[in-house]
């Protein structure tokens, strides 16, 4: 069955550090989509990356970067030059489960100290 | 308005009460979904609706009642809760394919917080 593992449950870090949130999957599908969700204090999950298996090259987008390595099933997630917007719960997501059913990761709380 | 838009935000209730969590979805999307965040828990789907037929229930208390009355508006009626359903609701929308791929992009409300005494 698909499982998403989010070892990290809190992170800290300074303004400016880098950091990095982890995500390990497992599925048995052979093609498959991953995703990463932001949750602000207002609540609502905000979309942020889809990532399809068939592309292992790595993205970025401004100060967010992701990694997607097949062989070891994780797709990591990196901050560079964090700022306090970005303090935030930052799911995980597989297809997974049955049809319209996404498997979660429980979340890494990112808080980033002024 | 834009996006997907819930009411009420907060909701404190007794565990006889009845009342309704609203989800509204101005994005043209065809699925609509009910999701329950409680602490240090996965999220957890409830229920799901594609062109407001309901095609999955994730075996949830009869105490939770969904009503899809069209690709735009989501219900959740709520009666006889217990404690341990206080939580936060989240709605989110998508639009998905005739096959489901799994690629659907979900875009979720700000959510409901109940808290039941």
């Amino acid at each position: 069955a698909q499982k998403v593992t989010q070892a990290q449950t809190e992170i800290s870090v300074v303004e400016k550090e880098d950091v990095t949130l982890d995500c390990v999957y497992e599925t048995r599908d052979t093609t498959y989509y991953l995703f990463w969700y932001k949750q602000p204090p207002s609540g609502e999950l905000v979309f942020l990356i889809r990532r399809n298996s068939f592309d292992e090259q790595n993205e970025i987008s401004g100060r967010y970067s992701w990694n997607f390595q097949k062989s070891t099933s994780s797709f990591n997630f990196t901050i560079t030059a964090s700022q306090v917007v970005d303090s935030a719960v930052y799911f995980c997501a597989i297809p997974g489960g049955g049809t319209y059913k996404y498997i979660f990761g429980t979340g890494t709380r990112l808080k980033v100290l002024a | 308005e834009t996006g997907v838009t819930q009411t009420p935000r907060h909701l404190v209730m007794g565990m006889t009460n009845k009342k309704s969590l609203k989800c509204e979805q101005h994005l043209g999307h065809n699925a609509m979904y009910w999701y329950k965040q409680s602490a240090k828990k996965p999220l957890e789907l409830m229920f799901v609706y594609s062109l407001e037929e309901r095609v999955e229930n994730n075996s949830v208390p009869s105490r939770f009642s969904p009503e899809c009355p069209n690709s735009s508006h989501l219900f959740l009626h709520l009666h006889t809760l217990q404690p341990e359903d206080s939580a936060l609701y989240l709605c989110a929308s998508s639009q998905v394919d005739r096959i489901w791929s799994g690629a659907n992009v979900l875009t979720f409300g700000a959510g409901s917080r109940l808290t039941v005494l």
